[in-house]
């Protein structure tokens, strides 16, 4: 089975940058690797995805490992509104040999 | 705007009933997805379905049921199976199973 693990809690401060680990230790040469945020009482927000090379969008950035097996969720500089469970995911496949697994989460908590 | 919708916000359901929650989306996306939610837990997947009339079982599919008969729409149904059903249920969307999700806001259930 899929393994994908991650720290339950972190802490930043303001302003500051946020490394995010995930660890991916069953991940296969085809699985992408996604990162999500939520908010109490709602749905998960996409930040970013990536297979193989690290990758930049407005709101992060994702460093993989080059054997895969972990990657990094960077927030350049941490805002009070960026406090929210972060969730790491792999997906791969298709159809019945689809597979999808979702970390538990990092709380992370951003201090003034 | 484009988007997922979950009804309603909050169901209650008497015990040894089934129940059905609803999940539309205008996104034109092909593959849909039901997660449940625990404290502590993360997201683990029920059902997914990667195109109209065709759908997979995912991690915990015991005690639910799905059908997929239109693109927008993809129901789930909590079955008098299921016997620890309160739980925070999200609906998601993609273009396709390695793409990123879009989630609704969820559906809290609770048994009375």
């Amino acid at each position: 089975d899929a393994k994908t693990t991650q720290p339950n809690s972190m802490e930043s401060n303001e302003e500051e940058p946020v490394h995010l680990p995930c660890n991916h230790s069953t991940i296969s040469g085809t699985d992408y690797i996604h990162w999500y945020r939520q908010l109490p009482s709602q749905g998960p927000e996409y930040v970013i995805h990536g297979l193989t090379s690290n990758v930049n969008n407005r709101m992060a950035s994702l460093a993989i490992a080059e054997d895969r097996k972990s990657s990094t969720l960077i927030l350049h500089r941490a805002t009070l509104r960026d406090a929210a469970v972060y969730y790491c995911m792999q997906c791969g496949g298709t159809g019945a040999n689809s597979k999808l697994t979702f970390g538990k989460g990092i709380t992370l908590s951003v201090r003034p | 705007d484009g988007g997922i919708t979950q009804s309603p916000k909050y169901l209650f359901r008497k015990e040894g009933q089934n129940v059905t929650l609803s999940c539309e989306q205008n996104l034109n996306h092909d593959a849909m997805y039901w997660y449940r939610q625990d404290p502590g837990q993360g997201l683990r997947l029920i059902y997914y379905s990667q195109i109209v009339n065709d759908f997979q079982k995912g991690d915990i599919a015991e005690g639910y049921s799905v059908s997929r008969e239109k693109k927008e729409s993809f129901p789930l149904t909590v079955t008098s199976a299921q016997k620890n059903p309160t739980a925070f249920y999200l609906c998601a969307s993609s273009r396709g199973g390695t793409q990123p999700q879009h989630f609704g806001d969820g559906t809290r259930l609770s048994i009375l």
